[in-house]
């Protein structure tokens, strides 16, 4: 499986501010997901992220809050503009290994907004 | 898009217990994943089983998709296996890996 190294691990910010995330896989995929799990709850999908193309959002979630970039196969960022407390959450980058449909996940980035 | 319901909510056994934890969802599936989030947030994919049984160490899965539901077993439970157990399925019928939704999670304390 893949590994997948996220940064940063855990952040406070302010609120009105914006944080990148940075996903990095130690091998090539098609296909990266940022998931997004807020306190005490479940995962949520927030949007798909293809190489060359933009990112598929789910509903919910809108390209001027969560953008995100994905340079290359191997890398992607995921923004949390603007944050509000209600933005407190762990923000999770997976992967499946192209071919496969297994789901890998990162450790996750902690944001803590006040 | 496919719901998952998980249960029970919350799970609490002594060291050495059997548990076992369900999965229903809402319509036919494709792909159907178990996963462990640790103490620390830590998630770990434990079997992909979209139909059949797989066991690995004192863990096995059985999904009956027929049925739309899946078990995950956890024997001789040891304080390492406590965290809350995820099942997920694809947000759509005929999704594959993209695009995953989540159960609520177990969550599992084993005491020692």
């Amino acid at each position: 499986s893949a590994v997948i190294s996220q940064k940063p691990s855990r952040d406070i910010c302010q609120r009105g501010t914006s944080l990148t995330i940075q996903c990095q896989v130690d091998s090539q995929v098609t296909m990266m997901f940022w998931y997004r799990q807020q306190p005490g709850q479940s995962l949520t999908l927030i949007a798909t992220a293809n190489q060359g193309s933009e990112a598929t959002y789910e509903s919910g979630f809108v390209i001027d809050k969560f953008p995100i970039s994905r340079p290359n196969l191997t890398f992607s960022t995921l923004t949390v503009s603007n944050m509000s407390p209600e933005d407190s959450s762990i923000y999770l980058c997976s992967v499946a290994v192209n071919g496969a449909n297994v789901l890998t996940f990162g450790a996750g980035s902690r944001l803590t907004v006040l | 898009g496919i719901q998952v319901e998980q249960s029970p909510p919350d799970l609490i056994l002594q060291e050495g217990a059997n548990s076992t934890l369900r999965c229903n969802f809402s319509d036919s599936v494709n792909n159907l994943q178990w996963f462990h989030q640790n103490p620390w947030g830590q998630l770990i994919n434990l079997f992909y089983i979209p139909s059949g049984t797989k066991q690995n160490g004192r863990l096995s899965a059985t999904t009956v998709a027929t049925e739309r539901y899946s078990l995950l077993y956890i024997s001789s439970s040891q304080t390492t296996d406590s965290g809350v157990y995820f099942c997920a399925v694809p947000l759509y019928s005929g999704g594959g890996a993209d695009g995953l939704t989540f159960g609520k999670g177990t969550h599992l304390i084993i005491q020692p």
